[in-house]
């Protein structure tokens, strides 16, 4: 009963530092997001993919660099990271369809990163 | 394009009383509407959701919400708050066209005994 499954959970970056957060989902799910959550300002959407192989930026995409090479997985990548990018990040998937039980995001526990 | 905005950024509530939590929405097309519950150091959990079938939707732990077209509004409530209820409330749209969700900037509930 696994779902959507990102990790780590928490980590901490020096400034310039590169990383990736993992994530990867087991309801055969063709659309994956990035997104991250700042203190009162809700979610706000960095990358999303509707299909393996298939990635488009969201809302806030500087910095950030998505793959998605399988229908599992989408890793983020963080290159050169800042301390602007300290934030809370969640994965999610949801399919395409828009009626029925189909119609529901699914999210991560989240990945805390702080930039130092 | 579609947004979100949720009235009230924290609200606060006595134990056993009414919860209401504001939403309203703009889309140029019927939407589908969702709203989601995070519980401290958690992700986003599905509370009930609105896909063009009953406007008076009912969810998990007694929360509803009502579709208003005219109003363009997805009020969430509760008729008897409970402690266990204190956590970050998201309001979210999806257009008919099964693209992006859009999430409102959250509202915070605080429970008081």
């Amino acid at each position: 009963n696994a779902g959507v499954t990102q990790t780590p959970k928490f980590r901490i970056l020096k400034i310039g530092q590169s990383m990736t957060l993992q994530c990867t989902q087991d309801m055969n799910h063709n659309y994956m997001y990035w997104y991250r959550q700042d203190p009162g300002m809700g979610l706000k959407l960095i990358y999303y993919s509707v299909g393996a192989g298939i990635t488009d930026k969201g809302e806030v995409p500087n910095g950030y660099n998505v793959s998605r090479s399988t229908t599992e997985d989408f890793p983020l990548r963080l290159e050169l990271a800042a301390p602007s990018q300290t934030s809370v990040y969640f994965c999610a998937s949801s399919t395409s369809g828009t009626g029925g039980e189909g119609n529901t995001i699914y999210f991560g526990e989240g990945s805390w990163l702080t930039v130092v | 394009a579609q947004s979100v905005t949720q009235l009230g950024s924290h609200v606060s509530v006595s134990e056993g009383a009414l919860v209401l939590l504001r939403c309203n929405y703009s889309s140029s097309v019927p939407p589908y509407l969702f709203w989601y519950v995070q519980y401290p150091n958690q992700g986003l959990q599905l509370l009930l959701k609105y896909t063009s079938a009953a406007t008076l939707v009912k969810g998990i732990n007694g929360f509803e919400a009502e579709f208003k077209k005219s109003e363009t509004s997805f009020h969430l409530t509760k008729p008897s708050a409970h402690m266990s209820d204190a956590a970050e409330y998201f309001c979210a749209v999806r257009n008919n066209y099964g693209q992006n969700f859009v999430f409102g900037p959250g509202t915070r509930l605080s429970v008081l005994p």
